[in-house]
């Protein structure tokens, strides 16, 4: 595998499921990072992980938690979703250095709540 | 605010035809800028960065973007559309040197680019 994969690539799920999604990078980067993808709305930044430690939380709904158990791997567990919480939810990762790195980006997993 | 802002929603070209795509950007400072683009049901691939240093930067896929700093902008070109760059484009801004942004990326709109043979 190269790159940023996620899984699964297509999620439904009912409002009561727990679900998680899954981030690997395979790019040796020391950051990760979750994003929501909405349709007729930017991008916007949910988490971010850099050396392992959570940074920055982006007013983001309790019912998203990340997990970040080493450099390479990113969960993101969901409980409780509304039908709005249906999007693409998109993971990036880069190597920080003195701020001029540059975000690469899985696929995505397009989620739906029903 | 900082933001990035992208004025047009939708462009259509003819292939072989030159394009443009616009980006305006609100910093204090000059910030890090970049251009991905986005293929349906795919994630974001990046096409070109500015850092810093020479104001034309060239990409992959014959893209290059050029910053200004008078006009705020950095607008994404190429020479001759091929049917294959039909897509949805985002320009994105960070703070940049001397910026604390824990690598926080501002994301523009989105621009859909449609090639017409």
């Amino acid at each position: 595998e190269t790159g940023v994969t996620q899984t699964p690539r297509h999620l439904v799920m009912g409002m009561t499921n727990k679900k998680s999604l899954k981030c690997e990078q395979h790019l040796g980067h020391n950051a990760m990072y979750w994003y929501k993808q909405s349709a007729k709305k930017p991008l916007e930044l949910m988490f971010v992980y850099s050396l392992e430690e959570r940074v920055e939380n982006n007013s983001v709904p309790s019912r998203f938690s990340p997990e970040c158990p080493n450099s390479s791997h990113l969960f993101l567990h969901l409980h409780t979703l509304q039908p709005e919480d249906s999007a693409l939810y998109l993971c990036a990762s880069s190597h920080r250095l003195a701020g001029r790195d540059e975000q690469f980006f899985g696929p995505g997993t397009r989620l739906t709540v029903l | 605010a900082q933001s990035v802002t992208q004025p047009d929603i939708h462009i259509t070209v003819s292939e072989g035809a030159s394009l443009e795509l616009r980006c305006n950007y609100s910093y204090g400072a000059t910030p890090y800028l970049f251009w991905y683009v986005q293929s349906p049901g795919q994630g974001l691939q990046l096409l070109l960065k500015y850092f810093s240093g020479d104001t034309l930067v060239q990409g992959i896929k014959g893209f290059e973007a050029e910053f200004k700093r008078s006009q705020s902008s950095f607008n994404l070109r190429k020479p001759s559309v091929h049917w294959s760059d039909a897509a949805e484009y985002f320009c994105a801004g960070k703070p940049g040197a001397g910026g604390t942004s824990y690598g926080k990326l501002t994301f523009g709109q989105g621009t859909i680019l449609t090639v017409h043979p």
